[in-house]
């Protein structure tokens, strides 16, 4: 079936350089996105999210980018610290508020 | 507010026996769900409840696991009898309704369960 996924399982950053953690979806018809920061030991925490009417869309140090041409996602952290360093989701809201999950990104800071 | 809490947080078991996990859902959720997560993936729903009501359990394997929501507050899950591939975390979330944004979905820390 349809599904999200990411490219990359794994990626090692130095503190205070910016990350991009990207994510696939074949979904064409998933109107609504998620990012979520999973840390060990607790559940996922919701980072942003992203409609798709919509092609960018900036946080608090987190920007999300949706290229719905190649069906594409991404999340790039500016300044990443070590508190960032956690395993990163890209999830997709099926109707009835139902989420699909990626399988995952972990993001490794360096001091 | 307090979060969503779960218990156990861990649990071994042997093959073949039974186990049950709770969740509490944040206060005035109405919408509760439960997931579960192998290790090195993201949480795959197994089933939704609105109040004490059934939303979807379309990806619970109904012949050995059951979920409750009797009050329409607590759930519990039960896994009879566990597999070696039910070793997971499941994890509970809540929300207000199904009608909120899905940004307001709140999970607890999980339950780690290890079948040997």
């Amino acid at each position: 079936g349809e599904s999200v996924g990411l490219h990359l399982p794994t990626l090692s950053v130095q503190e205070g350089d910016n990350s991009i953690i990207n994510c696939a979806y074949s979904n064409s018809a998933s109107d609504y996105f998620i990012w979520y920061k999973q840390e060990s030991g607790k559940g996922p925490q919701f980072i942003i999210d992203i409609r798709s009417n919509m092609d960018k869309r900036q946080g608090q140090r987190v920007t999300v980018l949706l290229n719905k041409t190649v069906k594409h996602l991404s999340l790039q952290i500016a300044a990443t610290q070590p508190g960032d360093s956690a395993v990163y989701f890209c999830a997709e809201n099926n109707a009835g508020n139902m989420l699909t999950f990626g399988g995952g990104t972990r993001l490794m800071v360096k001091p | 507010e307090a979060g969503v809490a779960q218990s156990p947080r861990y649990k071994i078991i042997e093959k073949r026996q039974s186990v049950a996990f709770w969740c509490n859902p944040i206060s005035g959720h109405a919408t509760l769900y439960w997931y579960q997560q192998i290790l090195g993936q993201g949480p795959k729903l197994l089933i939704q409840f609105q109040n004490n009501g059934v939303v979807d359990d379309s990806q619970l394997p109904k012949d050995r696991f059951s979920a409750e929501r009797l009050k329409g507050v607590d759930s519990t899950l039960k896994i009879q009898p566990a597999k070696l591939e039910d070793s997971a975390v499941y994890l509970c979330a809540s929300s207000v309704s199904p009608r909120s944004r899905v940004s307001e979905q709140y999970f607890g820390p999980g339950t780690r369960l290890t079948v040997t």
